[in-house]
């Protein structure tokens, strides 16, 4: 079966740094990954997104990279502000048609 | 302003008690889908609807109940059935049926056993 998961729950992180979230899933027939940014109390607001058949992908002030060789997904926030903490989740489709599958989330704190 | 629309924000449910949540979108979406939050995990798919009148069971469906029927709408039922309903409730959705899409979220609704 599926199974997504981020390495680490918590991440704390200097105002001003690079912030990266990792995640790790195990299914090789993954196709479309996903990162939603969840505050407290409010409901998960997409990030960015990536299919199969990219390494990377950037944003504003941030970039997921995809590496398939070893099933790994990463998600890279540029100066990190206040505004950034929050909880972070990946989530992959196992293939066309698939409902998404969502890790734990990484719980990211921006200290001032 | 679009978007999805979760209330109430805040539901409280006694033994034996069926409560309903309710999910309005006026975002034109076709599909529709309703996940449970439990802290430290990750989202868990109860339903989902793709068109009006037409819903799917996710993989925790046991003890809710749903309906379609106006493409705007669609509300949760946490029926006495199910034992454990503590729990934060997203409703999401998406511009077609097609499951590959991003989804967007409302709000939420917290659930508490009372």
């Amino acid at each position: 079966g599926e199974s997504v998961g981020l390495h680490l729950p918590t991440l704390s992180v200097q105002e001003g740094d690079n912030s990266i979230i990792n995640c790790a899933y195990s299914n090789s027939a993954s196709d479309y990954f996903i990162w939603y940014k969840q505050e407290s109390g409010k409901g998960p607001q997409f990030i960015i997104d990536i299919r199969s058949n990219m390494d990377k992908r950037q944003g504003q002030r941030v970039t997921v990279l995809l590496n398939k060789t070893v099933k790994h997904l990463s998600l890279q926030i540029a100066a990190t502000q206040p505004g950034d903490s929050a909880v972070y989740f990946c989530a992959e489709r196992g293939a066309k048609g698939y409902k998404l599958s969502f890790g734990a989330g990484t719980t990211v704190t921006v200290r001032a | 302003d679009g978007g999805i629309t979760q209330s109430p924000k805040y539901l409280f449910r006694k033994e034996g008690q069926n409560v309903t949540l309710s999910c309005e979108q006026n975002l034109n979406h076709d599909a529709m889908y309703w996940y449970r939050q439990d802290p430290g995990q990750g989202l868990r798919l109860i339903y989902y609807s793709q068109i009006v009148n037409d819903f799917q069971k996710g993989d925790i469906a046991e003890g809710y109940s749903v309906s379609r029927e106006k493409k705007e709408s669609f509300p949760l039922t946490v029926t006495s059935a199910q034992k454990n309903p503590t729990a934060f409730y997203l409703c999401a959705s998406t511009a077609s049926g097609g499951m590959d899409e991003k989804l967007f979220f409302g709000s939420g609704t917290q659930l508490s056993v009372l």
